[in-house]
């Protein structure tokens, strides 16, 4: 049982650029969490969605924005980029009827040069 | 606003137990008390969760006292492989964010 899987890994982009970065749930899981994670803090919550829209929303500007699939899966995007964006990007799923216990995938290292 | 506050690194030899105590005082009645474990570079992973009382897994121990204002994590026998950043939440039932903190930051001496 494959858990939650994130592409690609690593990313280099240079300021003003944008980025999709993309995640698959763990199996029978429904909802996709995105969180930004900048060295030395904790995640910080991005949004959450539940079929196929966006659910919640943390304090984060309309840059980044997100998309979910008929499969659950997810892109989160990120336009004109900054170098403050630079962080490890975590997708989180879970199955909503549950506890919202949430499993993380390995996330994706996001560095603007 | 930090819902829950807990010590910032602690370091234990291998072999001992480490507590490692969370305060949630403005807990909410339909909020659960969840521990994450994480490596560098890697994503939290889930460790445990508990609502009231002792819950028991095959990696650590949650104890919660009555009045639930804190929490402990307990880990037993920690090995080199157990040093990692530890974050405890208290997400409500049917809450869709995590917040976290910190966390601490567990460091096992050989």
């Amino acid at each position: 049982d494959a858990g939650v899987t994130q592409s690609p890994t690593h990313l280099i982009k240079t300021r003003g650029q944008q980025v999709t970065l993309r995640c698959s749930p763990k199996s029978g899981h429904d909802t996709v969490s995105w969180y930004q994670q900048a060295l030395g803090q904790g995640p910080q919550f991005i949004f959450q969605y539940y079929e196929e829209e966006e659910r919640q929303r943390g304090n984060f500007p309309d840059r980044f924005s997100g998309h979910q699939y008929p499969n659950y899966s997810s892109e989160l995007n990120v336009n004109a980029l900054l170098l403050g964006d630079s962080a490890l990007y975590l997708c989180a799923s879970s199955f909503w009827q549950g506890k919202e216990t949430q499993y993380f995938g390995p996330g994706t290292r996001l560095l603007v040069l | 606003l930090a819902k829950t506050t807990q010590p910032i690194s602690m370091d234990s030899y291998e072999g001992q137990e480490v507590n490692i105590t969370c305060s949630h005082n403005n807990i909410a009645t339909n909020d659960y008390i969840t521990w994450y474990q994480q490596f560098p570079s890697q994503g939290p992973r889930f460790i445990i969760q508990g609502y009231k009382t002792k819950v028991t897994n095959e990696v650590a121990s949650l104890f919660i006292p009555a009045d639930r204002k804190s929490s402990t994590l307990s880990l037993p026998r920690v090995s080199l492989s157990d040093t990692a950043v530890y974050y405890c939440l208290t997400p409500g039932a049917g809450s869709y964010q995590l917040t976290f903190g910190k966390g601490t930051k567990l460091s096992v001496i050989p």
